[in-house]
């Protein structure tokens, strides 16, 4: 079974440009996550898909950020304009459902915004 | 507000010795535990996990203990191996329709051999 997939692996970029990150998830998994990871943190997650809707964006910065998910199946987020802060690793996860099932992570994009 | 902490950065053990994880957590609320492991250039792989209604899991060499009055849980590896050096997080659950997870900041494990 094919894990989640990500791209691109790492990403170098000025502040103020704008930044795409592309997630492909375990076959036949209906929910997808994008956490964000920033050095010496755990994972925090941004945002959730259930198929194509979204279940939980509470922690999305939504001024900068977006994310889709189109067809219920690839996902992008995408930073616009990207800031210092917004240097971390951006991992996507997946699971079959919601409730009880376990997320499973792809590699990660490193985004660095000089 | 870090509701999930593990306050030791890191860990070094030897070959054949148990390596004990801490986590404590301050939410009364979550109704899973898990730890995650993680290997650099990797994203986190699901190794164990704990029910709030459960004290103690056992897989292998992986035992996770959960003590709710003291909303504390361990992760204990025994005997410790060379390739359990990674870095382990401990998450928790919210209940509810999500399965939102708070992860801890993360302990790095170094086994010596």
């Amino acid at each position: 079974e094919a894990g989640v997939a990500q791209s691109p692996r790492y990403k170098i970029i000025e502040k103020r440009q704008s930044v795409a990150f592309w997630c492909n998830p375990i076959s036949g998994h209906a929910t997808l996550y994008w956490y964000q990871q920033i050095l010496g943190q755990g994972p925090k997650l941004l945002i959730q898909f259930q198929n194509n809707g979204v279940v939980d964006d509470s922690q999305l910065p939504k001024d900068r950020f977006s994310a889709e998910r189109l067809k219920g199946v690839d996902s992008t987020l995408k930073i616009q304009p990207a800031k210092l802060e917004d240097s971390a690793v951006y991992l996507c996860a997946s699971s079959f459902f919601t409730t009880t099932d376990t997320q499973y992570f792809g590699p990660g994009t490193r985004l660095t915004v000089l | 507000d870090q509701q999930v902490k593990q306050n030791s950065p890191s860990l070094s053990v030897q070959e054949g010795r148990i390596s004990i994880l801490n986590c404590d957590y301050t939410n009364s609320m979550f109704d899973y535990f898990l730890w995650y492991k993680k290997y650099p250039a990797e994203g986190p792989t699901f190794l164990i996990s704990i029910s709030s209604i459960k004290d103690k899991n056992e897989d292998g060499r992986f035992t996770v203990f959960l003590n709710k009055s003291a909303k504390h849980l361990s992760l204990h590896i025994v005997p410790s191996q060379p390739g359990d050096s990674a870095v382990y997080f401990c998450a928790a659950r919210l209940g509810g329709a999500t399965n939102k997870l708070i992860f801890g900041t993360g302990t790095l494990l170094a086994v010596q051999p």
